[in-house]
């Protein structure tokens, strides 16, 4: 298993551009979450997913918008990218039965100028 | 609204000693209490949990120590290494409603000194 991946691993976007990133889960886990993490405020809840088709909003969801066509993959996409949202990226996923271990990917670093 | 407030926001501890984070939460529904351990360059990965139908837990140097009626739960690491050194966040797991959705706490950076 490979997991949960994200790709690309580092990204430098201009002020403006969009781009998405994407991240994949081999485990068949219903649930995939997106968050951010910053300096000194933790991982906070950006879109998360408990199945294809289904999407809701986390705690930060303004200028991201997500989507789950398939069980494997949730990718985010920055529509227009600003400097607030320079930032680590982290995919996560889990099963929906109680208790279940959440896993997180190894992580996208965006930097926007 | 921080729903679990985890404490200190930094550590630093000699090989050898005890390191100890504490996280203290709101929502009585929370029902799952993970830790989470991040590496730099890396993703947070699930050290220990807990239940709340118990007062503690051990894995190895890693004890939880659960207080329901506080609503506090703290993280115990014996004999703290270097290699220890890492960000640690406690979490929380509703039931119901809100199980779809962990909540953090803002995280400890431990630094263990040889």
């Amino acid at each position: 298993n490979a997991g949960v991946t994200q790709t690309p691993k580092f990204q430098v976007l201009k002020t403006g551009q969009s781009m998405t990133l994407q991240c994949a889960q081999d485990m068949n886990h219903e649930y995939m979450s997106w968050y951010r993490q910053d300096p000194g405020m933790g991982l906070r809840l950006i879109h998360y997913s408990v199945g294809a088709g289904i999407t809701d909003q986390g705690e930060v969801p303004n200028g991201y918008n997500v989507s789950r066509s398939t069980t494997e993959d949730f990718p985010l996409r920055l529509l227009s990218a600003a400097p607030s949202q320079t930032s680590v990226y982290f995919c996560a996923s889990r099963g929906l039965g109680s208790r279940e271990t959440q896993y997180f990917g190894p992580g996208t670093r965006l930097l926007v100028l | 609204q921080q729903q679990v407030k985890q404490s200190p926001q930094s550590l630093i501890v000699q090989k050898g000693g005890i390191s100890i984070i504490n996280c203290a939460y709101e929502n009585t529904a929370f029902d799952y209490f993970p830790w989470y351990q991040q590496f730099p360059g890396k993703g947070p990965a699930l050290l220990i949990a807990i239940r709340p139908d118990v007062s503690e837990k051990k894995e190895g140097r890693f004890t939880i120590s659960f207080n329901k009626s506080a609503k506090q739960f703290s993280l115990h690491i014996m004999d703290s290494q270097p290699g220890d050194s890492a960000t640690y966040f406690c979490a929380a797991l509703g039931i119901g409603g809100s199980n779809y959705k962990l909540t953090f706490g803002k995280g400890t950076l431990l630094t263990v000194n040889p």
